[in-house]
Formats: C-alpha cells, sequence, structure tokens
C-alpha cells in the first residue's frame, strides 16, 4: 500500500521556468493538501481540495496553482519559478477532511530548488 | 489569528528523560490539536491528538496535555529514547464548513542522546 506518492523527489530549476509536482493517493480519500516546509516556519498550506472538483487557496498561494485531475490525483504548479519557492512541498490527504476522525496522511515530499 | 506559537525551537534530552514541547494559540474556534513526529527526508506522520474536551490524552510514552482556560497544549514523552529523535509538529484545526483546515507550529527538533 503506498499511500499518498509525490514525483518528483528532487527538482532543480531556474528562476523563471516551470514544473508540475504531481501527487498521488491510492486510499480513496476525498480531501487532498499542499503544503509547503520551510526552517523555522512549520508547514504552511498552499491550496487545498475538499472534494474532486473543488480547489481553495490555502495561506500561500501566490505563484502556484493546482489541479484536482480526478479522486486520485492532485497537482501543483509553478508557472515561473522564484527563488522564494525554493522549500520542501508536502502532499497529503484526508478521507474525509474532518482531521478529528480522519487525519492526514503525508508523502516523502519533493525538494525544490530555484537558482 | 490562525496561528500557533511553538517552544522550544530544538531540545536536547538525555535517553530515559522526559521531553516537553509546548505549544500557545489565540483563536478558540480551534476544534481539533494534533502532534506530528517528521524523521528526516520523511513526510510528517500523526503522533498523537486531543479535542478540547479533554485534558489529558495518554498513548503509550506520549502525552498531551491541554490547558483549555489558558489556550495551550503540550506533548510530554516520558523514557525518551534516541529512536524518538525527530522534528515534532503541533498543530490546530478548525472547521471551515466545508472541512476542517491545519495550521502548524514552527517546530521543535528532539534529539535523544545516549
Amino acid at each position: 500500500n503506498a499511500g499518498v506518492t509525490q514525483t518528483p523527489k528532487f527538482q532543480v530549476l531556474k528562476t523563471g521556468q516551470s514544473m508540475t509536482l504531481q501527487c498521488a493517493q491510492d486510499m480513496n480519500h476525498n480531501s487532498m493538501y499542499w503544503y509547503r516546509q520551510d526552517p523555522g516556519m512549520g508547514l504552511r498550506l498552499i491550496y487545498y481540495s475538499a472534494s474532486e472538483g473543488t480547489t481553495d487557496k490555502g495561506e500561500v498561494p501566490n505563484g502556484y496553482n493546482v489541479s484536482r485531475l480526478n479522486k486520485r490525483e492532485f497537482s501543483l504548479r509553478l508557472e515561473s519559478a522564484a527563488p522564494s519557492q525554493t522549500s520542501v512541498y508536502f502532499c497529503a490527504s484526508s478521507d474525509t477532511g474532518r482531521l478529528y476522525n480522519s487525519p492526514l496522511h503525508f508523502g516523502n515530499g519533493t525538494r525544490l530548488t530555484v537558482t | 489569528q490562525q496561528q500557533v506559537k511553538q517552544s522550544p525551537q530544538s531540545l536536547i534530552v538525555q535517553k530515559g528523560g522526559i521531553s516537553i514541547i509546548n505549544c500557545a494559540y489565540e483563536n478558540t474556534a480551534f476544534d481539533y490539536f494534533p502532534w506530528y513526529q517528521q524523521f528526516p527526508g520523511k513526510g510528517p506522520a500523526l503522533l498523537i491528538a486531543i479535542r478540547p474536551d479533554v485534558s489529558e490524552k495518554k498513548e503509550g510514552r506520549f502525552t498531551i496535555s491541554f490547558n483549555k482556560s489558558a489556550k495551550q497544549f503540550s506533548l510530554h514523552i516520558m523514557d525518551s529514547q534516541p529512536g524518538d529523535s525527530a522534528t515534532y509538529f503541533c498543530a490546530a484545526s478548525w472547521d471551515t464548513g466545508g472541512g476542517n483546515k491545519l495550521t502548524f507550529g514552527t517546530g521543535t527538533q528532539l534529539k535523544v542522546e545516549l
């Protein structure tokens, strides 16, 4: 059982380049999330999708777009990468989005460096 | 304000000792307080969680103490082991009407020494 799978694991981009981070879950969860993790700042929510067909902004959405491709997949796109987007990106999923009875399951992250 | 303040930033404990990590919040709408554990190169994983209607929850060596009036909660790790060395995040959740959002503390790096 793979859980939440993120690809790629590592990526180096030059300023201005674009890329898409992929996330897939095999737990039949309804809700999916994208977080970024930076030293001393914890994890901050970028975007989330409460259910297939819906997406909503989190705390730090600027510079990002998302697509909930189907129930399994939720991608994060950087249209024009900036050094400030150097971070570790985590995808997570929850069965119902009611976190007290359906906790978040995280992938192992994508480590992105923008030079 | 959707913030959770976590301290200390780092912690070194001797094997067998007690590790204590503290968090504080302001928003009384928070209704769920989980702790996540993260090992290097891995994603965070749920460790233990509490709802605000109880003051303490214990699972093995891990205990959450919750003080609703002070708006503080803490993680206690009893008999700390080298395998507990990891980064710990407190978090707080609130209901948006369409599901819960989670806001995280800034993390505590715990090192348990032999």
